[in-house]
């Protein structure tokens, strides 16, 4: 099945400064990656999403980028902000399971110091 | 707006007892999830279940149960609650089919302490 990996596990920047939080995926088959937002206490929230079709996708400060040869994605925060504090969560669809259900990374920790 | 409810928000039960989880979803989703969220650890599917009265095991199924008796609930059963079960437990839900990239919706969770 899929086996999605995510790195860094934590990450500090200063507010203004770029984020960009990276991920591997192990089934080639797979072919979509949602990024998801978790603030302190609250649920999970979908942030930006891509399908393999396509290699980049952008959302005002939020970017996307997928390697399907590298089996790599990533994201990417400009201009950080200290609302953009929270865990962020990569997944990758797992077509070995029935539905397509999602499989996560373990998250990372983004703390954007004023 | 897409509402996942998770009816218990915090519980505390005992070692042996069985516990029960209540999620409900508005938006006539075909999908719905059980996670289980621990630091360091992301979140881990439990169970899924695509249909009324059908279930998946996830990755982490032991010790769990789940019934579906109606598509707008999902409920999951701790039959003898332990130790290593204290997590926060995230519904969620989707429409169908799951790996067309429909968004996932996640319930506020339930933070369940075994004592």
């Amino acid at each position: 099945g899929e086996n999605v990996e995510q790195h860094p596990s934590t990450l500090s920047v200063q507010e203004g400064d770029s984020a960009v939080i990276k991920c591997t995926y192990s089934d080639s088959a797979s072919n979509y990656f949602p990024w998801y937002k978790q603030e302190l206490g609250k649920r999970p929230q979908l942030i930006i999403d891509i399908r393999s079709n396509v290699g980049e996708k952008k959302d005002q400060r939020i970017a996307v980028t997928l390697n399907k040869t590298a089996k790599h994605f990533s994201l990417h925060i400009t201009e950080t902000q200290p609302e953009d504090s929270a865990v962020y969560f990569c997944a990758a669809s797992d077509y070995g399971g029935s539905q397509g259900n999602l499989i996560f990374g373990k998250g990372t920790k983004l703390s954007v110091k004023p | 707006d897409v509402k996942v409810t998770q009816s218990s928000r915090y519980l505390v039960k005992r070692t042996g007892e069985k516990v029960f989880l209540e999620c409900v979803q508005d938006m006539d989703h075909e999908n719905m999830f059980w996670y289980r969220q621990d630091p360091g650890l992301g979140l881990r599917l439990i169970y899924f279940s695509y249909d009324v009265k059908m279930k998946e095991k996830g990755d982490i199924p032991e010790g769990y149960s789940v019934s579906r008796e109606k598509k707008e609930r999902f409920s999951l059963i701790l039959e003898s609650a332990s130790t290593n079960q204290t997590s926060m437990y995230l519904c969620a839900s989707s429409l169908w089919p799951g790996n067309s990239g429909n968004t996932i919706y996640f319930g506020e969770g339930s933070w369940l302490t075994v004592v």
